[in-house]
């Protein structure tokens, strides 16, 4: 099966730390994407696990735990500028790159 | 290096009409897609291409056809366009087994 459950919408203060979670259920894991979409704008590429364990990249984190169907994104510092929608996207099993896009988490930052 | 272009940005159509709708992208990648997006639905996969001369059935493939006569260009038809098929058209390239680089993105609206 092809489930992707993320929360639909997330609030957090300027500053602190959020974490988003992903859970999926497909058969044949081939790796895992995370993307950030502004509002009006395309996603963009933020982090790629496919091994089980954190992955960091400046103030962004991502976790994954493939026997459990799980990853999370960690978002450090946070800053206006992060309120965006974050869409948790598990490969498909094969050789043509596609990716399952759940309905994503829109997050929002207050100062 | 422009990355992945997308024309026109904005377009309205009236039910019945046709259009195509242009990706170009500059980077040699292999592989193409073709997505919407609507409210509350994530990013569903149109068709794809994994080289020249190839596409493939996505996720909500009927109403569309595609096509990849250069590795650098994919199209995407509408041949009758209906209500239905508003939405916006996110085309995007990968070189492979890696992530998805996308477009800004085509706002369609059909009346």
């Amino acid at each position: 099966g092809q489930n992707i459950d993320q929360p639909t919408e997330m609030t957090a203060t300027e500053g602190a730390i959020v974490q988003i979670n992903c859970t999926y259920q497909t058969s044949g894991f081939n790796g895992l994407f995370w993307y950030q979409q502004h509002a009006g704008e395309a996603p963009t590429f933020l982090s790629y696990n496919v091994l089980d364990g954190l992955e960091e990249k400046g103030r962004f984190s991502s976790f994954l735990s493939r026997s459990k169907g799980y990853s999370y994104l960690l978002l450090k510092e946070l800053q206006v500028k992060d309120s965006a929608s974050y869409l948790c996207a598990p490969r498909s099993p094969g050789n043509t790159g596609k990716l399952i896009f759940g309905q994503g988490t829109t997050l929002q930052v207050k100062p | 290096n422009a990355g992945v272009t997308q024309t026109p940005k904005f377009r309205v159509l009236k039910t019945g009409q046709s259009m195509t709708l242009l990706c170009a992208q500059d980077m040699n990648h292999e592989y193409m897609y073709w997505y919407r997006q609507d409210p509350g639905m994530g990013l569903r996969l149109i068709h794809y291409s994994v080289g020249e001369g190839t596409t493939a059935k996505g996720e909500v493939p009927d109403g569309y056809n595609v096509s990849r006569l250069k590795k650098q260009n994919f199209l995407l038809g509408l041949e009758s366009a209906a209500p239905s098929q508003t939405s916006v058209y996110f085309c995007a390239s990968s070189p492979g087994q890696w992530e998805q680089y996308f477009g800004p993105g085509t706002r369609l609206t059909v009346t």
